[in-house]
C-alpha cells in the first residue's frame, strides 16, 4: 500500500519568503505529526493532529510556523518569513490513533 | 520530563560482528511506548519495533533483538552478524500515553557503520 508522501522533496528559498510543505498521510490514519530534523537540534516534534480535535501545537518553535489539516487527510506546514535557522528536513508521520507512526521521506528545506 | 539518551554517537564494526546499541530513557508516566527507527542514507525513517511499558519480554526478529529492562530504564538493540546494509543511523524514541498526543521524543541517534 501507499506510504506517507511529502512534497516537495527539496525546497530552496530566500530568507524572508514564505514556504508551504505538504504531507499526504497513509489512508485511514487519523493521527498526523510533523517533526523537524536539523543538525543542531536533532529530531524534534512540531505539531500533532488527531481526527477533528484541536491540534497540539506545543512543539512549534515560533509563530511563523503554522499547519493545517484539511478534511482529516492532507496537511500543509507553512513557514512565514523564513530564516536561515529554519533550514532542516521536515518529516511528516501518520498513524492510527495511539499506534505506531510511519514516516514520509521528508522535505529538505534550505533557506539562503 | 521525558528524555532519551543514546550515549554512543558512532559505532564501527566489521561485517559479521555483533553490535549492541544502547538506549536509556526517562519518564514519569507509567504507561509509555518505546521505539527503534532506522534511518539509512536515503534519509527515510524506517520503523523497527514498538514496545509498551507493560511488556518486558525480549523480542527477536531475524538478526535483530531487543532487550527491555524497566529496572535500568533501558531498551537496547542488538544486531547479530552485522551486514553492510545495516549501516545507518538508529534512533530510539519514547512516547508517553498519558499525554494523549503520543508524539515521539527521540534520542540523538547512533550512527552504525559496518565495514565489509
Amino acid at each position: 500500500g501507499a506510504g506517507v508522501s511529502q512534497s516537495p522533496s527539496n525546497k530552496v528559498t530566500e530568507k524572508g519568503k514564505d514556504v508551504e510543505l505538504r504531507c499526504d498521510p497513509i489512508s485511514g490514519h487519523t493521527a498526523l505529526y510533523w517533526y523537524r530534523q536539523s543538525l543542531g537540534q536533532g529530531l524534534e516534534f512540531l505539531i500533532y493532529f488527531q481526527g477533528n480535535s484541536a491540534p497540539d501545537k506545543s512543539g512549534l518553535p515560533s509563530d511563523r510556523f503554522s499547519a493545517e489539516r484539511t478534511g482529516g487527510s492532507v496537511s500543509t506546514l507553512t513557514i512565514q518569513r523564513t530564516q536561515q535557522e529554519d533550514s532542516a528536513v521536515y518529516l511528516c508521520a501518520s498513524s492510527p490513533f495511539q499506534e505506531t507512526q510511519y514516516f514520509g521521506p521528508g522535505t529538505r528545506l534550505l533557506v539562503l | 520530563a521525558q528524555k532519551v539518551t543514546q550515549a554512543q554517537t558512532e559505532i564501527s564494526v566489521v561485517e559479521k560482528e555483533d553490535v549492541t546499541l544502547d538506549c536509556v530513557y526517562e519518564t514519569r508516566d507509567t504507561t509509555y511506548y518505546l521505539f527503534w527507527y532506522k534511518q539509512p542514507p536515503s534519509g527515510e525513517l524506517v520503523f523497527l519495533i514498538r514496545r509498551n511499558s507493560f511488556d518486558e519480554q525480549n523480542e527477536i526478529s531475524g538478526r535483530y533483538s531487543w532487550n527491555f529492562q524497566k529496572s535500568t530504564s533501558s531498551f537496547n538493540f542488538t544486531i547479530t552478524a552485522s551486514q553492510v546494509v545495516d549501516s545507518a543511523v538508529y534512533f530510539c524514541a519514547l512516547s508517553e500515553a498519558g499525554t494523549g498526543a503520543n508524539n515521539l521524543f527521540f534520542g540523538t541517534g547512533t550512527r552504525l557503520t559496518v565495514i565489509p
